[in-house]
């Protein structure tokens, strides 16, 4: 079944405490993305990739990493989270980079920093 | 600068009424403008898209949008909502000049009653 999966599906930590999240896709598509969805702000997008090794900032890349050593996987890495990182995160991808495509979303990841 | 804008924050409608939800964009050139569900406890999915051509645009679930240039807007109507169709819509513009991400709304949030 072609899907996005994400890991963990809910995460409770503490601040500074080092964690990631991990995304990966089976439909071999070139560009992956990471939004956080917050009350009253909708979608915000941290980072995306357009391929293996291009990753670029979104609009809130603060206080985030990422990664695309291969294809399929585009993990977020918080190095030191902070509460104001509490949020709900999802992963996508598309086929091809651009905004014609269709993005396939993941079921997301609740995370709350205490 | 690009923008969308979904003026109903949250709606409320019966089952077997119709609907109709409002997106609004600010763009310069013809967008390309699309519409998302997310459905409770799961990531979003497209429902339709517009490109070009036939203003009127069918998607799946029964749902259709009419781009209308003069209005700058892109609403999603369908003619009979059930209970299953309660979730967040999400209005997305796609930015042409930066072809690397989509502009997205706050969203609308519909709760369906029996």
């Amino acid at each position: 079944e072609a899907q996005v999966t994400q890991n963990p599906r809910y995460l409770i930590t503490v601040t500074g405490k080092k964690l990631t999240v991990t995304c990966s896709q089976n439909m071999n598509h070139e560009y992956m993305s990471w939004y956080r969805q917050d009350p009253g702000l909708g979608l915000r997008q941290i980072y995306y990739s357009m391929n293996v090794e291009v990753t670029d900032k979104g609009d809130v890349p603060e206080g985030y990493k990422v990664s695309r050593k291969e294809k399929r996987n585009f993990p977020l890495i918080l190095e030191s989270p902070s509460p104001n990182q509490t949020s709900l995160y999802f992963c996508a991808s598309s086929l091809q980079p651009g905004t014609l495509y269709e993005q396939y979303f993941g079921p997301g990841t609740r995370l709350t920093v205490t | 600068a690009q923008s969308v804008t979904q003026p109903d924050i949250h709606i409320t409608v019966s089952e077997g009424a119709s609907l109709e939800l409002r997106c609004n964009y600010s763009y310069g050139a013809t967008p390309y403008l699309f519409w998302y569900v997310q459905s409770p406890g799961q990531g979003l999915q497209l429902l339709l898209k517009y490109f070009s051509g036939d203003t009127l645009v069918q998607g799946i679930k029964g749902f259709e949008a009419e781009f209308k240039r003069s209005q700058s807007s892109f609403n999603l109507r369908k003619p009979s909502v059930h209970w299953s169709d309660a979730a967040e819509y999400f209005c997305a513009v796609g930015d042409a000049g930066n072809n690397r991400k989509l502009i997205w709304g706050l969203g609308t949030s519909l709760a369906v009653n029996p």
